[in-house]
């Protein structure tokens, strides 16, 4: 069975300061994992992914990822917050494997929102 | 490029109704996922249809139903509106290849409110 836990619903930074989101995945696979962000009444937008190259993944707005299969963790991090990064954040999994198919589906966490000070 | 496109944004609907929801992929895209997002959750896995045919079904009841038209376009119906219904619902376009590679692209979602 795939699943995602974020370990924090609620994650408060002052502007400038570090970013740090948690989450552990459970995949039966070898997983491709992703954070996706969304902004208040918006869709969701993919930050980054990660799918088996480097374990330290890139992504917008400054944002990365680590992927550590020994702790099962896929942290989001940012080296400072930016007001504009309030929003909600998704860690997902996908092993596209179910049932057979080739193709991904996404099992979500519940998200952390992420608030930033001024 | 136009992204994901879902119709209508919003929409108000009585228990007991019949609903239809729309998406529009990504051009060459020829998967379309939908996602039921409850206020305060993660998003749900509802379906995946590619090249037209169901290639997955997330654990809702019956009265949800989708397909895929030749133009990879994609409908959700929900039959007998509850109350808990009540969701935001996403669409999903992706290429369709292997384990989820190429990343999905979301639309900004129907707002269905079941009164």
């Amino acid at each position: 069975a795939q699943s995602v836990t974020q370990l924090d619903s609620h994650v408060s930074v002052s502007e400038g300061t570090p970013v740090l989101l948690r989450c552990n995945y459970s995949s039966s696979y070898s997983p491709s994992l992703f954070w996706y962000v969304q902004h208040p009444n918006k869709g969701l937008q993919l930050l980054l992914k990660y799918t088996s190259a480097a374990t330290l993944v890139k992504g917008i707005n400054g944002f990365e990822a680590e992927f550590k299969k020994s702790e099962t963790s896929f942290h989001l991090t940012k080296p400072s917050a930016h007001m504009s990064d309030a929003a909600e954040y998704f860690c997902v999994v996908s092993d596209g494997a179910d049932r057979g198919s080739t193709l991904g589906r996404l099992y979500f966490g519940r998200g952390t929102q992420l608030t930033v000070w001024p | 490029d136009a992204g994901v496109t879902q119709s209508p944004t919003h929409l108000i609907k009585t228990r007991g109704q019949h609903v239809t929801l729309r998406c529009s992929p990504i051009s060459g895209h020829k998967s379309v996922s939908w996602y039921q997002q409850v206020l305060g959750q993660g998003p749900q896995f509802i379906f995946q249809y590619y090249e037209k045919e169901e290639r997955g079904r997330g654990n809702f009841p019956d009265r949800f139903s989708a397909r895929q038209f030749p133009n990879y376009s994609s409908e959700l119906n929900v039959n007998a509106l509850l109350l808990g219904d009540s969701a935001l619902y996403l669409c999903a376009s992706s290429l369709g290849r292997a384990r989820g590679l190429y990343g999905y692209t979301f639309g900004s979602g129907t707002r269905l409110t079941v009164v």
